[in-house]
């Protein structure tokens, strides 16, 4: 059974960091491309970034360029996402998803971030 | 970057009725579209890609159709365990962009 599992979020302050954490498990990781995808609070869905599948090719939303890095760990079926100069608008659900081709056809359940004084 | 549009951005109907929503792309896309559902407080489901192939286990009253930039999603019968929002996401380009959602409850 395919699962994503995301980790890391929590309150921090505007212009702090934080990492979020995406453990995969019930298919072949290494193979897939990955995105984040993150949903302020009553809002719509708003992609972030995507990482190839071997980690050597990223693209991102012109909202988080220069702030956000994505990356994975193949060998620990681990996408990441490093999310620095943090401001209340970053404010959401960050959700991961697999890329079967060009579809998002698995999602994790979800990690909130919130940045507040 | 591709922006979607979707309209209506909410509807009310009623069990067995047959609803529809429209979703177009600013530029043409081909047939490069997803719709997804979301119910409150979950991730997002695929329900439909490349236009209209119905994703494996999503049932038949769920259908999608259109290309270019024009598309349409429609529930057949509409069912109670169907109120979610869908949304519209194109693949032809890098950002993915989403629709802004159609909200969909009984009436």
């Amino acid at each position: 059974e395919v699962q994503l599992v995301e980790s890391g979020g929590g309150l921090v302050q505007p212009g702090g960091s934080l990492r979020l954490s995406c453990a995969a498990s019930g298919f072949t990781f290494s193979t897939y491309w990955m995105h984040w995808v993150r949903q302020a609070p009553g809002k719509g869905l708003v992609w972030v970034s995507h990482i190839n599948s071997d980690g050597s090719s990223t693209s991102y939303a012109d909202s988080v360029k220069g702030r956000f890095t994505i990356s994975r760990d193949n060998a620990k079926n681990t996408l990441y996402l490093h999310m620095n100069s943090l401001r209340a608008d970053d404010t959401a659900v960050y959700y991961c998803a697999r890329d079967r081709q060009l579809s998002f056809d698995y999602w994790g359940q979800g990690t909130l971030v919130t940045v507040s004084p | 970057d591709i922006q979607m549009t979707q309209s209506p951005s909410s509807l009310s109907a009623s069990v067995g009725d047959r609803v529809t929503i429209t979703c177009q792309a600013s530029q043409d896309i081909s047939n490069y579209l997803n719709w997804y559902q979301q119910k409150p407080g979950k991730a997002p489901k695929l329900l439909i890609y490349d236009a209209s192939n119905l994703e494996t286990g999503v049932p038949s009253r769920f259908s999608g159709s259109g290309s270019g930039t024009d598309f349409t999603f429609t529930i057949s019968s509409l069912q109670p365990e169907d109120i979610a929002t869908y949304y519209c996401q194109q693949y032809d380009n890098l950002p993915r962009t989403f629709g802004p959602g159609t909200k969909v409850d009984i009436k």
